[in-house]
């Protein structure tokens, strides 16, 4: 079946650790997206990525990096650097396009900072 | 910048009752797109609708209506006779349109609705 694939579903990590959950998707879209989702504050844009070898900062990049060398597959490192890591992160892809498309979402990865 | 208000952090109905979601947007572009999500306990978002800015007529699927007003920014959302199945965190997205932005989504704080049977 069609989709995108995330993993782990949960991770645990001990502070000053870097972690890299991994992303792929099968529909042959060219534009890929990572979110992270907070109680109560919606999804905010991490990276996004159109094209292969080709990615953008969104609204909270700081502490977070990303690769896009195939385009199945969009991993997101969660560093040290980041402040405060424990969310939901959520991975989606859509077709390349002026903005008119929907996006379709992983079942996300859970990580919590212990 | 653009910005999503969900003003009902969370909803709480008996099954069969309508219940309506209360969206406001803000943007300074004249052509957008606004999109609403369900996410259930799973966790995966699931597309329930887009509306370009240009379009204004109200949309029915089933149980599900949407009404867009431009003049006052909303976009609100209602499920008529609702059931426990649609127990889910609801969001209300809006997208720029330019190449450059592909398909970037800001959302809102999202309404977490509990239909009680």
């Amino acid at each position: 079946d069609g989709g995108i694939t995330q993993s782990p579903k949960y991770l645990f990590r001990k502070e000053g650790q870097n972690v890299t959950l991994s992303c792929e998707q099968n529909l042959n879209h060219d534009a890929m997206y990572w979110y992270r989702q907070d109680p109560g504050q919606g999804l905010r844009l991490i990276y996004y990525s159109q094209i292969v070898n080709d990615f953008q900062k969104g609204d909270i990049a700081e502490g977070y990096s990303v690769s896009r060398e195939k385009k199945e597959s969009f991993p997101l490192t969660v560093t040290s650097a980041q402040k405060n890591p424990t969310a939901f992160y959520l991975c989606a892809s859509s077709a390349r396009g002026s903005g008119a498309g929907e996006l379709f979402f992983g079942e996300g990865s859970r990580l919590t900072v212990l | 910048a653009q910005k999503v208000t969900q003003a009902q952090t969370e909803i709480s109905v008996v099954e069969k009752e309508d219940v309506t979601l209360d969206c406001v947007y803000e943007t300074r572009d004249t052509t957008y797109y606004l999109f609403w999500y369900k996410q259930p306990p799973s966790g995966e978002l699931v597309f329930l609708i887009r509306r370009n800015s240009f379009d204004e007529q109200n949309e029915i699927s089933g149980r599900y209506s949407w009404n867009f007003q431009k003049s006052t920014s909303s976009f609100n959302f209602t499920i008529t006779a609702s059931q426990v199945v649609d127990s889910a965190v609801y969001f209300c997205a809006l997208s720029e349109v330019y190449e450059a932005a592909g398909n970037k989504l800001t959302f809102g704080g999202g309404t977490r609705v509990l239909v009680k049977p």
